[in-house]
């Protein structure tokens, strides 16, 4: 059974960049697209965007200015980049697999963005 | 891109059932979805994928006591005989060629 697992920092400066990693487990991650997905407290949810197994990417495009979504196969994870960040940004960000729907979320971490 | 709406909040009784709605905006109603379950604290979770036809994949472990429907532009996900652990917010999923949108979310209380 596939499982995805965040890890990154869960406190990020104003003006830095988000960085956070999903790694992919009982599973290859040479199919389907990986994503992220976020979710500020209170509130619902918000596509990021994600990438497919080949490197190909799509964005949310409020977003696709700030995002980067990349894939090492060799590791089976996939990393999200999110660059100048504000107090906007402050979340619960899930990765999560897509085939023909989103079937799998991760745990989820949450993220602060704060001086 | 599709617009998805749904009902802000819903009750309903322990041991009845109830129908949540998700919306297609205008000229969308071709699209296929997928409804999530967002129980208190935890992380979201997929319950199945509804067809235009009204046929549905559901996801493993899903209980027998959900199941969905079609109709025109609107998409439901029927909980029979309620129990306490389906309080929680549901959303439903669609995409697009580059996109994905999600509704805004239903609130459901089990009283």
């Amino acid at each position: 059974q596939v499982q995805l697992q965040e890890s990154g920092p869960g406190l990020v400066r104003p003006s830095e960049t988000l960085s956070l990693t999903c790694s992919v487990s009982g599973g290859s991650i040479n199919r389907y697209y990986w994503g992220w997905v976020r979710q500020p407290p209170g509130k619902g949810l918000e596509w990021i965007g994600y990438v497919f197994y080949s490197g190909s990417t799509n964005y949310n495009p409020s977003l696709k200015s700030r995002v980067t979504i990349s894939i090492d196969t060799s590791r089976n994870q996939f990393s999200l980049r999110l660059n100048s960040v504000t107090a906007a940004d402050t979340a619960i960000y899930y990765c999560t697999r897509r085939s023909s729907c989103t079937d799998i979320w991760g745990q989820g971490t949450m993220v602060t963005v704060s001086s | 891109q599709p617009v998805l709406t749904q009902s802000s909040s819903a009750s309903a009784s322990l041991g009845s059932s109830v129908r949540l709605t998700c919306t297609l905006s205008s000229g969308h109603n071709g699209y296929m979805i997928a409804w999530h379950q967002q129980q208190p604290g935890k992380a979201p979770r997929f319950l199945m994928r509804l067809e235009v036809s009204g046929n549905y994949n559901k996801g493993s472990g899903v209980p027998d006591r959900f199941s969905g429907s079609s109709f025109g532009a609107d998409r439901y996900l029927t909980i029979s005989n309620l129990q306490s652990e389906d309080e929680a917010d549901y959303y439903c999923e669609t995409w697009d060629t580059n996109t994905q949108i999600f509704g805004g979310g239903t609130t459901l209380t089990v009283v």
